[in-house]
């Protein structure tokens, strides 16, 4: 069966420091990755998706970029942190085709202080 | 007007009650169809794909209709357990690669 990986859960970063979250998927082959961000209360920003490696589609304009190093391996990362970057993190993979649902990572909660 | 939209709620219903929750799309070309929940401060999770011909899951019952272009997800019996936030997902045919998320309708279910 198909798991999904990311790390870390929880992470306080102060303004201006980098930020790298990882997220890992098993027991599937090219799948599409995603990553979003949720702010408190708020529905779902969809920040990155890939639909293979080296392949980044960005959503939003910001100070955040993604990487697809490796086939079921996908990168959020960030030289700068601001504070608006706070929220929670999610990582999703989906298989190609259509009806295929998409399947979320626990996630990250991200306080920049 | 939003992709996906959802009544944000919060809807209040005893133990017991049954309760619908209605979801609109604006493309005509979607394709696919699901409904999430959504615990507090925590990932969504699927709950169940919507078929063209409804589809029942033991309480949970969704429906799609395409000439209004709304999907439906109705709980029977509810427990206190339900209680979370629904988001209605749409794929569409032209996204082969995204799914839009609505913004979640929020569920409590009271003793």
């Amino acid at each position: 069966s198909q798991t999904i990986h990311q790390w870390p859960a929880t992470l306080v970063q102060p303004v201006g420091s980098p930020l790298s979250l990882e997220c890992t998927v098993e027991g599937t082959s090219n799948p599409n990755l995603y990553w979003y961000r949720q702010a408190a209360g708020r529905g779902l920003q969809l920040l990155f998706y890939s639909v293979g490696i080296g392949q980044i589609s960005s959503e939003v304009p910001q100070n955040l970029s993604a990487s697809r190093p490796q086939d079921r391996q996908f990168i959020l990362s960030s030289k700068k942190l601001l504070l608006s970057d706070s929220g929670f993190y999610l990582c999703a993979w989906r298989n190609k085709g259509g009806f295929q649902p998409q399947h979320f990572g626990d996630g990250t909660r991200l306080s920049i202080l | 007007r939003k992709e996906v939209e959802q009544d944000p709620g919060p809807f209040n219903v005893p133990e017991g009650a049954t309760v619908a929750f209605n979801c609109t799309y604006s493309n005509s070309a979607s394709q696919s169809f699901f409904w999430y929940r959504q615990d507090c401060r925590k990932e969504p999770k699927l709950l169940m794909s919507v078929y063209s011909s409804g589809n029942e899951d033991g309480r949970f019952t969704a429906q799609l209709n395409r000439a209004s272009q709304y999907i439906s997800l109705l709980i029977r019996d509810s427990k206190l357990s339900d209680s979370a936030t629904y988001l209605c997902v749409v794929h569409y045919t032209g996204t082969a690669s995204k799914l839009t998320f609505g913004t979640g309708t929020r569920l409590q279910v009271t003793l």
